[in-house]
């Protein structure tokens, strides 16, 4: 079974600049997670989609991030500008609906903003 | 309040010991509960579930306590492949879920 496709890998890119990131889950995952790790700390949600609609995005700086899964596969994560604190490993998780809850990660996108 | 705390650490234990992790959680609704393992620069991956009557899988012990709130990890005779950071994660819902710090740990030779 393939795991869940993240890209790029890493970007680096200027603050007030703009930035998305894709994200491929696990074939039949019905939900999908967007985190954002900064260094140190434990990963952080920013937004949950159930098929292609969100169920939680209490989280997520709505003035310059945005989220999307359009057809409940595939999921952008944009951000708009950026600023220096977004320099962050940013994870995709999914998992199946309803139980067990394990979710499955991404290998992440490194993202530096200088 | 943190809806998880964990002891960052690090902890450094030589090859062949016995460590031991916690984590304590702030809301009793919480519903399930995780270690999941993360080296660096890597995505984090689970390492096992923690059920009410505490499970074991292999070296890794894991056990809950839901009248204190918090839930632990025993790893037993410790390799160097063991050297990680050991994420707490909680859930309270089936769709909230919390990660704690993680707590890392250098297994020395």
């Amino acid at each position: 079974e393939a795991g869940v496709a993240q890209s790029p890998r890493y970007k680096i890119i200027e603050k007030r600049q703009s930035v998305a990131f894709w994200c491929n889950p696990i074939s039949g995952h019905a939900t999908l997670y967007w985190y954002q790790q900064i260094l140190g700390q434990g990963p952080k949600l920013l937004i949950q989609f159930q098929n292609n609609g969100v169920v939680d995005d209490s989280q997520l700086p709505k003035d310059r991030f945005s989220a999307e899964r359009l057809k409940g596969v595939d999921s952008t994560l944009k951000i708009q500008p950026a600023k220096l604190e977004d320099s962050a490993v940013y994870l995709c998780a999914s998992r199946r609906a309803g139980s067990p809850y394990e979710q499955y990660f991404g290998p992440g996108t490194r993202l530096t903003v200088t | 309040r943190k809806e998880v705390e964990q002891d960052p650490g690090p902890f450094n234990v030589p090859e062949g010991a016995t460590v031991a992790f916690n984590c304590t959680y702030s809301n009793s609704a919480s519903q399930s509960f995780f270690w999941y393992r993360q080296d660096c620069r890597k995505e984090p991956k689970l390492l096992m579930s923690v059920y009410s009557s505490g499970n074991e899988d292999g070296r890794f012990t894991a056990q809950l306590n839901r009248a204190s709130q918090y839930i632990s990890l025993l790893i037993r005779d410790s390799k160097l492949s063991d050297s990680a950071t050991y994420l707490c994660v909680v859930n309270l819902s089936g769709n909230q879920f919390y990660f704690g710090t993680g707590t890392s740990l250098t297994v020395i030779p």
